[in-house]
């Protein structure tokens, strides 16, 4: 079955610092990434997915991501955090030989400190 | 557009009260999911159903039973609540079965079981 690994569960970085979140995911051939984020007593949303093509994926809120098929990784950056980042931040994978079953990872949260 | 909406939004039971969290999508989608957020777990997939009519288990469907009313709503029953169902419950929906499609979620119920 399908899993996913963040390998950090809590991030701690300083406004205007960058900042990478790890994920990891067991291989399959036919998968789809995704990265949500969590607003404090919110629902999940959509930050950005990597479906095919380019590697690297661009997301809202200035972030990104980079698919690696080789080391079956889709790890988010930010090139310069804002305190309104803080956030608990979900990495997913959706597997169509599975029924596209999305299936998530621990999370991380990321505390941005001024 | 409400997108997804759950009720109710809070919750305390008694240990061995029913109860069922109700799950309402406008979006004209076809597949929808019931999942809990539970610390350092992440979320994880309780049921979904890919369309009108079905059903499936998830990864800890133990306790828990699903009824997809129709396309619009989806439902979660606990039939004798247990202290181990206290948790956040999300639902979430998707235009189709496959894997490339972003799913919507609901804000999601708090449930407390003493």
């Amino acid at each position: 079955a399908q899993s996913v690994t963040q390998l950090d569960s809590q991030v701690p970085v300083f406004e205007e610092a960058p900042v990478e979140l790890r994920c990891n995911y067991s291989s399959s051939v036919s998968v789809y990434l995704f990265w949500y984020v969590q607003y404090p007593n919110q629902g999940l949303q959509l930050l950005l997915k990597y479906l095919s093509g380019s590697t690297l994926v661009k997301g809202i809120n200035g972030f990104e991501a980079e698919f690696n098929k080789s080391q079956t990784s889709f790890h988010l950056r930010k090139p310069s955090v804002h305190i309104s980042d803080t956030a608990e931040y979900f990495c997913a994978v959706s597997d169509y030989n599975q029924g596209g079953k999305l299936i998530f990872g621990q999370g991380t949260e990321l505390s941005v400190k001024p | 557009n409400a997108g997804v909406t759950q009720t109710p939004k809070f919750q305390v039971l008694k240990t061995g009260q029913s109860m069922t969290l109700q799950c309402a999508q406008d979006m004209n989608h076809n597949s929808m999911y019931w999942y809990r957020q539970d610390p350092g777990m992440g979320l994880r997939l309780i049921y979904y159903s890919a369309s009108e009519g079905t059903t499936d288990k998830g990864e800890v469907p133990n306790g828990y039973n699903v009824s997809r009313l129709n396309k619009r709503e989806f439902s979660l029953r606990l039939e004798s609540a247990a202290p181990s169902q206290t948790s956040v419950y999300f639902c979430a929906s998707k235009v189709e079965r496959g894997g490339g499609t972003e799913a919507f979620f609901g804000q999601g119920t708090r449930l407390t079981v003493v």
